[in-house]
């Protein structure tokens, strides 16, 4: 299976754009790219998706590499409900979480 | 959307017994999905239940340890058998909104398993 790497941890001020950066370079032509977070004490919600070109939702926005080696999750206004663990996957058939990012968000 | 509940939400257990956790589902959906997460870790695969069919498992995960049900379109449980305290972690099932893999999953709150 393909695998992503991303920070162990990030901070940001409330309010801020947030920048979350994750790296695929095994990625294979029919590999989506989704984005999950888990909220404190709660299952795994999605956030957004993608297969090449960027996309926006009302949660976030997501900027992929012309050779979709690299995603980046954009959180347009950090709020203290987004503070999480962020998880970039590569889609297959069934979906394998990696160790992802840790989003911490100072007031 | 899907809405998810599984009971129970926690519990507290004795070492060699077992515990079945049930996955209730608002809709009719053809995959569900096992997760184990331990205590600080992210989620693991345990594995995946189709209706009408074996449930298939992830390296590392034997049928005799996690036998799974799936009786219909909106019902799975899993059961955690003879258990030790290293199968202490928080079990979460999770549902696919289609069946392709741009599919979003929903996933359920989860349930804490302590064993003692």
């Amino acid at each position: 299976d393909a695998k992503t790497t991303q920070p162990n941890s990030m901070e940001s001020n409330e309010e801020e754009p947030v920048h979350l950066p994750c790296n695929h370079s095994t990625i294979s032509g029919t590999d989506y790219i989704h984005w999950y977070r888990q909220l404190p004490s709660q299952g795994p919600e999605y956030v957004i998706h993608g297969l090449t070109s960027n996309v926006n939702n009302r949660m976030a926005s997501l900027a992929i590499a012309e050779d979709r080696k690299s995603s980046t999750l954009i959180l347009h206004r950090a709020t203290l409900r987004d503070a999480a663990v962020y998880y970039c996957i590569l889609r297959t058939n069934d979906m394998r979480f990696g160790a992802g990012t840790r989003l911490t968000v100072k007031p | 959307s899907a809405v998810i509940s599984q009971k129970p939400s926690r519990d507290i257990c004795q070492r060699g017994t077992s515990l079945t956790i049930q996955c209730q589902v608002d809709s009719q959906v053809t995959m569900m999905f096992w997760y184990r997460q331990q205590p600080g870790q992210s989620l693991t695969l345990i594995a995946t239940a189709n209706q009408g069919s074996e449930a298939t498992y992830e390296s590392g995960f034997v049928i005799d340890k996690f036998p799974i049900s799936r009786p219909n379109l909106t019902f799975s449980t899993l059961t955690v058998s003879n258990m030790s305290p290293e199968d202490s972690s928080i079990y979460l099932c999770s549902v696919e909104s289609g069946t392709f893999s741009y599919n979003e999953q929903f996933f359920g709150p989860g349930t804490r398993l302590t064993v003692l």
